[in-house]
């Protein structure tokens, strides 16, 4: 079975670039999450979208950063403009609603310059 | 508010050494409790779980007991390996909630 798959995996741009990371979650689950993680700041959640509908956006850090699902196969987190401080590995994770395991991606390793 | 405490590392045994990895919690309600662990360059992925007090959790020769007491979920191995070299995190889930609360991660090294 595929698991989450995001791409790209690595990814460096200039400051004041967009940047969007793509993510696939696993076939059948309904529930997809966006994290991020850093060495200060370790692991956080910055959305939880539920059948395609955006439940939970508290975690994004301000109007910089968007994330969209357009259909159950496919989502994608944006920020735009990027600045360094959003440097880190962004994690993408899916499950099926009700069950409490998620399932992460490889996730994207970003560096802003 | 709910929260996750682990021991800090970086943790560095010798193979074949015994592995514990302390990690506590504070919750309202009934929490399930969690252990994943992240390869060098990879993502997460679940190691095991506990959903109720006394539950053991159990993979890979790695288990954990969920300890409601104590408030505790310490992760355990008799005999590590090199390839058990990882960042291994705790985390709990609040019932009927989809958050993980994360714990910071301890960082274990394994040498031959």
């Amino acid at each position: 079975d595929a698991g989450v798959i995001q791409s790209p995996r690595h990814e460096v741009t200039e400051m004041g670039q967009e940047v969007t990371l793509r993510c696939k979650p696993i076939s059948g689950h309904n529930s997809l999450f966006w994290y991020r993680q850093t060495m200060m700041r370790g692991l956080e959640l910055l959305i939880y979208f539920n059948n395609n509908v955006p439940i939970d956006d508290s975690g994004m850090p301000e109007d910089r950063f968007s994330a969209k699902m357009p259909n159950a196969s496919f989502s994608t987190l944006k920020i735009q403009p990027s600045e360094p401080r959003d440097s880190a590995v962004y994690f993408c994770a899916s499950s099926r609603t009700g069950e409490e395991t998620q399932y992460f991606g490889p996730g994207t390793r970003l560096l802003v310059l | 508010g709910n929260s996750v405490t682990q021991m800090e590392g970086p943790v560095t045994l010798s193979e074949e050494a015994f592995l514990t990895i302390n990690c506590t919690y504070t919750a309202t309600g009934y929490p399930s409790l969690f252990w994943y662990v992240q390869y060098p360059g990879e993502g997460l992925q679940l190691l095991l779980k506990a959903t109720k007090a006394d539950d053991k959790g159990s993979n890979k020769g790695f288990e954990a007991t969920y300890r409601k007491e104590t408030t505790s979920f310490h992760l355990e191995k008799g005999s590590v390996q090199v390839s058990d070299s990882a960042v291994y995190f705790c985390a709990l889930s609040t019932s009927g909630t989809y958050k993980y609360i994360f714990g910071t991660g301890t960082r274990l090294k394994v040498l031959a």
